[in-house]
């Protein structure tokens, strides 16, 4: 089945970059999300790469697909404490009516 | 702001009662989702239309249903409440084809059940 898999906390100083990672199952997998939620808030899209692509660039975010291992990351460059918020890594699959199989969500804390 | 409505932002009622969670998608989207948020399930799948027909159907209580409108908005009506259906209720649309099938959310709808 499908199943999303997330380390629940990190922790950067200001100005550092965060890595934030994502582990999934399914193989048919055709697009990868990431989406951001600040508190009280809806989620936001921040970026997605398609299953055929190994990296996505956007502007500070940099997405790396690793196929083989099912790994999914995000780097956030400059990390700054508006970057504060949960990040969710999300998988559609192919054929599933393009529903989203959601990540438990990484907490990003910015530290001063 | 997505382009995604969704009202009420909150709402509180009591255990046994019935609510309606309204969504108005993105201009020209065709797709809705309804998803929920608790504490203890994350983020899950609810249902999709689609043009108004139910195109999938994921952890959706029988106890819940939906329904798309000609003028493409969604409600979703939760029925007999119980305490643990309180959460966060999100609303998503996109364009079938669309490059990259993106999938935009509202801002939510909060339910609290007491």
């Amino acid at each position: 089945g499908e199943d999303v898999e997330q380390s629940l906390f990190l922790s950067v100083r200001e100005g550092d970059s965060s890595v934030i990672n994502c582990t999934y199952t399914d193989s048919s997998s055709t697009y990868l999300y990431w989406y951001k939620q600040e508190p009280g808030a809806g989620l936001q899209l921040l970026t997605y790469i398609f299953s055929n692509m190994d990296m996505k660039q956007d502007q500070r975010l940099t997405v790396l697909l690793n196929k083989k291992d099912k790994h999914l990351s995000l780097r956030i460059a400059d990390t700054q404490t508006g970057d504060s918020a949960i990040y969710f890594c999300a998988e559609s699959i192919a054929g599933s009516a393009r529903q989203l199989t959601f990540g438990s969500g990484t907490q990003l804390t910015v530290l001063p | 702001d997505s382009g995604v409505t969704q009202t009420p932002k909150h709402l509180i009622t009591a255990t046994g009662q019935r609510v309606t969670l309204r969504c108005s998608p993105r201009s020209g989207d065709l797709s809705v989702y309804w998803y929920q948020q608790s504490l203890d399930q994350g983020l899950q799948f609810l249902i999709q239309y689609y043009n108004g027909e139910e195109r999938a159907k994921g952890n959706i209580l029988e106890r819940f249903s939906a329904q798309q409108f000609p003028d493409l908005h969604s409600e979703l009506n939760l029925s007999s409440l119980e305490l643990g259906d309180s959460a966060l209720y999100f609303c998503a649309s996109n364009t079938e084809g669309q490059a990259g099938n993106t999938i935009y959310f509202g801002e939510g709808s909060w339910l609290t059940v007491v």
